[in-house]
C-alpha cells in the first residue's frame, strides 16, 4: 500500500520555466508534508515543508501547495535553474510519530538549456 | 558544518558474508534511521532508533539488525548478505519530537553483494 505517490518518474523543462512535481497521498493523517532533493551519490537534502493547516509555504524559487480535499501537493521551482536537476522525494509524517514518515518513490527533474 | 558521516562509500561483498555499514552523527540528535533506496520504490525505512539501545523495526527489517550503543552512532548489520540487498544505504538522523521531522542524511552506503 503505497501511501505517498509520486506518478512521474522524470521530468524535462526548459531553463527559466516554471517546474511543477506532483505529490499524491492517502492517508488523510498526515500533519506535515517535505521534499526533499537528491544529486547522485549525495544523501537527499531538505527543500522545504508544508502543515497541514495551510495551503501554501514560499521559500525562495520554491513554492508547495497542498490541497487536502484532493490529498495533492505540488511542488513548484521558479524559474529553474541547471543546479536544480536532480531527483525529488516527497514525504509525508504524522505530529505523533517520529519514525513513520512515509517517501513517495521520487521524480527525476532534469533541466534543460 | 553539521553532518551524518556514512563511513564506507562503496562496498563489494559476497553472497553470505557479513556486512557492517557505520553511522555518525555529530548533531546530538536522538533519532537515527536506516533506509535503503531503490530504482523506482523510493526510501524504505530498515529500522529506527530513538534513543541508545533503543530500535523499532521499519517496513523492510528482514535480513537486517542493528546496534545503537552510543548516541552518536547507528550502525546496520547485515548478518549473511544476499544478493537482493545489493542497493544503496542511507543513514539519517533528526531531533526527537513531534511535528515537521526534518531528516538530515549522511552520502550513502552503495553495497553490491555478489
Amino acid at each position: 500500500d503505497q501511501q505517498v505517490k509520486q506518478n512521474s518518474p522524470s521530468l524535462s523543462v526548459q531553463e527559466g520555466r516554471i517546474s511543477i512535481l506532483n505529490c499524491d497521498y492517502t492517508n488523510s493523517m498526515f500533519d506535515y508534508f517535505l521534499w526533499y532533493k537528491k544529486y547522485p551519490a549525495e544523501g537527499p537534502t531538505f527543500l522545504i515543508s508544508i502543515s497541514s493547516i495551510k495551503d501554501k509555504n514560499e521559500d525562495g524559487r520554491f513554492t508547495v501547495f497542498l490541497n487536502k480535499s484532493a490529498k495533492h501537493l505540488s511542488l513548484h521551482i521558479v524559474p529553474s535553474q541547471p543546479g536544480d536537476s536532480a531527483v525529488y522525494f516527497c514525504a509525508a509524517n504524522r505530529y505523533s510519530s517520529a519514525s513513520k514518515i512515509i517517501f513517495g518513490s521520487g521524480t527525476r527533474l532534469s533541466i534543460r538549456p | 558544518d553539521v553532518k551524518v558521516t556514512q563511513s564506507s562509500r562503496y562496498l563489494v561483498k559476497r553472497t553470505g558474508e557479513k556486512v557492517f555499514l557505520e553511522c555518525v552523527q555529530d548533531m546530538d540528535h536522538e533519532n537515527m534511521f536506516w533506509y535503503r533506496q531503490d530504482p523506482g520504490l523510493g526510501l524504505r525505512l530498515i529500522y529506527f532508533s530513538y534513543d541508545v539501545k533503543m530500535k523499532e523495526k521499519g517496513d523492510i527489517p528482514e535480513g537486517y539488525s542493528v546496534s545503537r550503543e552510543k548516541k552518536e552512532r547507528f550502525s546496520l548489520i547485515l548478518e549473511s548478505a544476499s544478493t537482493n540487498q545489493t542497493s544503496m544505504y542511507l543513514c539519517a538522523s533528526s531531533n526527537q519530537g513531534a511535528g515537521a521531522n526534518v531528516l538530515t542524511f549522511g552520502a550513502g552506503s552503495r553495497l553490491t553483494v555478489l
